[in-house]
């Protein structure tokens, strides 16, 4: 069973669209985040979210936008996109109540092209 | 702000050699880990770092945390070519990450 599950996996399409990547988790984490991965392998937090407190880095363009229906999924919407938006999006839970970890588990990841 | 610098970058080995990819970061954190990314796949959860001197080994790999250092390192004892992936650490603040050492071992 799936632990983190994203869809797609694979999403191409064209400047100026808006999209949406979806996430769910079955491991009744209580946080989840969005991660951007460039062409460079360099990985980058861009929103973490729990029931309580959405966290955005500041670095992320208000075009993205996550949303939240419920506690096990956190939806990565993006508006207008543009050619440098293309690069592999992760999803992650973690449970930081439980246990102090607040150890990651990954989604597959979807990477997003932009023509 | 935080940085975390890892190094080296790239590392390619023979089999059976030993070997530590470090981690330092900027500024006062608690929490370290670490994860391996196989090529076009996800991250896969290695070590949870919780506290200063913090030392975990599982297989081959050992992690280890100097709180008041900064530091964290990852050894490689006797690699074998299933080792071969990109590793990164990744610091609770902010849950930044270092840019990842991509590890080749070969025969």
């Amino acid at each position: 069973d799936t632990a983190v599950s994203q869809t797609p996996k694979y999403l191409v399409t064209q400047m100026g669209n808006d999209k949406s990547i979806k996430c769910e988790q079955n491991l009744g984490h209580d946080t989840m985040y969005w991660y951007k991965q460039d062409s460079k392998k360099f990985l980058k937090i861009m929103f973490s979210y729990n029931n309580k407190e959405l966290i955005i880095n500041e670095t992320v363009p208000n075009r993205f936008s996550p949303k939240s229906p419920d506690k096990a999924h956190l939806n990565l919407h993006i508006n207008s996109l543009e050619l440098g938006d293309s690069a592999v999006y992760f999803c992650a839970s973690s449970d930081g109540q439980e246990t102090p970890s607040y150890e990651q588990y990954f989604g597959p990841g979807t990477r997003l092209t932009v023509t | 702000e935080l940085k975390v610098e890892q190094n080296p970058l790239f590392l390619s080995m023979q089999e059976g050699k030993n070997y530590t990819i470090y981690c330092n970061y900027s500024t006062t954190s608690d929490r370290l880990y670490w994860y391996r990314q196989d090529p076009g796949k996800s991250l896969e959860s290695l070590f949870v770092l919780l506290s200063n001197g913090a030392v975990k080994q599982e297989g081959r790999l050992m992690a280890s945390l100097d709180t008041k250092a900064r530091l964290s390192t990852l050894h490689i004892t006797a690699a074998v070519h299933d080792l071969s992936a990109t590793y990164f650490c990744a610091v609770h603040n902010d849950m930044r990450f270092g840019a990842g050492t991509r590890l080749t071992v070969k025969p």
